[in-house]
C-alpha cells in the first residue's frame, strides 16, 4: 500500500446521506487520483488531481465531489445524487500526471443500505 | 477497458504449474502497459510494466509478452505459488497520455 492510506477500511451509508472517504499520502506526488471498481469490471476513473487546488472530472465524476486543500490529501465525498454508490474505491498516487506508474491505496469499501 | 459483465474469468492452475493470464487491451495507440495484481478487499500492486518498444520483459518468476499486431498483453506466471492468487488486471496508457485505461481483471485459483 506503500505511503497511501485510506480510510475507513468499510463504511455504510444510509440512502440520501452524504458520505466523505479519507485519502492520504506521504510520497511527495503530485497527482492523486479516485477510482470505482465494480465485480467484473476495469477500474473506472471518477475524479484526479494534477495539482493543489486542481482537480479534473474523471469518465463517471456525476453524484462525486473532491478537494484538494492540500499535496497530501484528496478526499472524495459520495453525495445523495450518486444513485449507485455501492462499490470498492481506490485512490491512487504518482509523481506527476504524465507518470507511468499509480500507487494504490488499501480501498474502502462503501455499503448502501 | 472493456466488461464482461459481473463474472470474472477465472483460471485454475496446479500448485506448482506455469500461469498464462491474457487480456486483449484496447487503444493500438497505446504505448505503456502495467500488470496488476490484486488480492482480496486490498488495493492492486504493481507486478511488471512493458514499453510498446519491446514484446517481452522478465522480472522475477513473471514474464509479459505484449502482441502489437493482435493488441494482446499477456502474463505468465511460473512455478504458481499458493500466494499468487489474486486478481490480475492489465491497464494501458497512450503516449502522453494522463490516465489508464484498466481491464476488468482475470480471477486466477492456485489449487493445492
Amino acid at each position: 500500500d506503500g505511503g497511501i492510506t485510506q480510510s475507513p477500511k468499510y463504511l455504510f451509508r444510509k440512502e440520501g446521506q452524504n458520505v466523505t472517504l479519507s485519502c492520504e499520502q506521504n510520497l511527495n506526488h503530485d497527482a492523486m487520483y479516485w477510482y470505482r471498481q465494480d465485480p467484473g469490471q476495469g477500474l473506472r476513473l471518477i475524479y484526479y488531481s494534477q495539482i493543489v487546488n486542481d482537480f479534473q472530472k474523471g469518465d463517471i465524476a456525476e453524484g462525486y465531489s473532491v478537494s484538494r486543500e492540500k499535496k497530501e490529501s484528496f478526499p472524495l465525498t459520495v453525495t445523495s445524487a450518486q444513485k449507485n454508490p455501492t462499490a470498492f474505491y481506490l485512490c491512487a498516487s504518482s509523481p506527476g500526471l504524465a507518470s507511468d506508474e499509480q500507487f494504490f491505496g488499501p480501498g474502502t469499501r462503501l455499503t448502501v443500505l | 477497458g472493456e466488461s464482461v459483465g459481473l463474472h470474472l474469468p477465472t483460471l485454475s492452475v496446479q500448485e506448482g504449474d506455469n500461469s498464462i493470464i491474457n487480456c486483449a487491451y484496447s487503444n493500438s495507440a497505446s504505448d505503456y502497459f502495467i500488470w496488476y495484481k490484486q488480492e482480496s478487499g486490498k488495493g492492486p500492486q504493481f507486478i511488471i510494466d512493458i514499453r510498446s518498444n519491446m514484446d517481452k520483459r522478465q522480472g522475477q518468476r513473471v514474464t509479459v509478452l505484449l502482441n502489437k499486431t493482435v493488441k494482446h498483453l499477456s502474463l505468465q506466471i511460473a512455478a504458481t505459488q499458493p500466494g499468487d492468487s489474486a486478481v490480475y488486471f492489465c491497464a494501458e496508457k497512450v503516449p502522453h497520455g494522463q490516465n489508464f485505461v484498466f481491464g476488468p481483471g482475470t480471477r486466477l485459483s492456485v489449487l493445492p
